[in-house]
């Protein structure tokens, strides 16, 4: 079965610094999706940016951007120029290609962001 | 555009009474639609999902239920409450098209007392 990891419960950062989330998972597909989803204290649930696994190019998305290393199962995502509305729970997520199939969700990262 | 609308927000309820949480989605047809369970500072959990009018697939055995009645309405239920379901539910959709992407409501509170 998939799964996906986040090993860091709880982050922090300097506003305008640089900071990285780390997420692994576990397949034995070739081809899948990788999400990054924001939960603000609003609790709704945003997309931040996505990743298709045939893509060699890291996706970005203005601060965002992700490190996709596929030979090491490793999804992280970093944020530049962090800003006190980042401040929220980040979950990384996975999916295969194929059929109606719901995401599997890590436990997700707190980021806090200090003005 | 799609949009996604989930009632009601909050709801307080007591151990043994009913439930019932809805979802619609607008602007997209035979969506997949989705119910999950968000414990207080925990991970999402994945209680329900559905491919089709009814057609329902349950990922963990509780006391809760799902139906579809319509194509982009989603509802979820329970006969009576128990402490344990207390948490923040939330309904999401995805078309097969979107590579998968699934969005989601604003999400309910559920408080059994």
């Amino acid at each position: 079965a998939q799964t996906v990891t986040q090993s860091q419960p709880e982050m922090s950062v300097q506003e305008a610094e640089t900071v990285t989330l780390s997420c692994t998972y576990d397949t034995s597909e070739s081809d899948y999706y990788l999400f990054w989803y924001k939960q603000p204290p609003s609790r709704q649930m945003i997309l931040v940016i996505r990743q298709e696994a045939y893509k060699q190019q890291n996706a970005t998305e203005n601060r965002f951007s992700v490190n996709f290393q596929k030979a090491a199962k490793s999804f992280s995502l970093k944020i530049s120029d962090s800003q006190l509305g980042d401040a929220a729970m980040y979950f990384c997520a996975y999916s295969i290609t194929s059929g109606n199939t719901p995401l599997v969700f890590g436990k997700g990262t707190r980021l806090s962001v200090i003005a | 555009s799609q949009t996604i609308h989930q009632w009601p927000a909050t709801l307080v309820q007591p151990v043994g009474s009913p439930l019932s949480l809805e979802c619609t989605v607008e602007g997209t047809s035979n969506p997949n639609l989705y119910w999950y369970r968000q414990a207080a500072g925990r991970g999402l959990q994945l209680l329900f999902y559905s491919v089709g009018i009814g057609q329902i697939s349950s990922e963990v055995p509780q006391n809760l239920s799902a139906s579809r009645p319509q194509d982009r309405q989603f509802i979820l239920s329970s006969k009576k409450l128990l402490l344990s379901d207390s948490g923040f539910y939330l309904c999401a959709w995805s078309v097969g098209h979107s590579g998968n992407t699934i969005y989601f409501g604003e999400g309910s509170w559920l408080t059994v007392v």
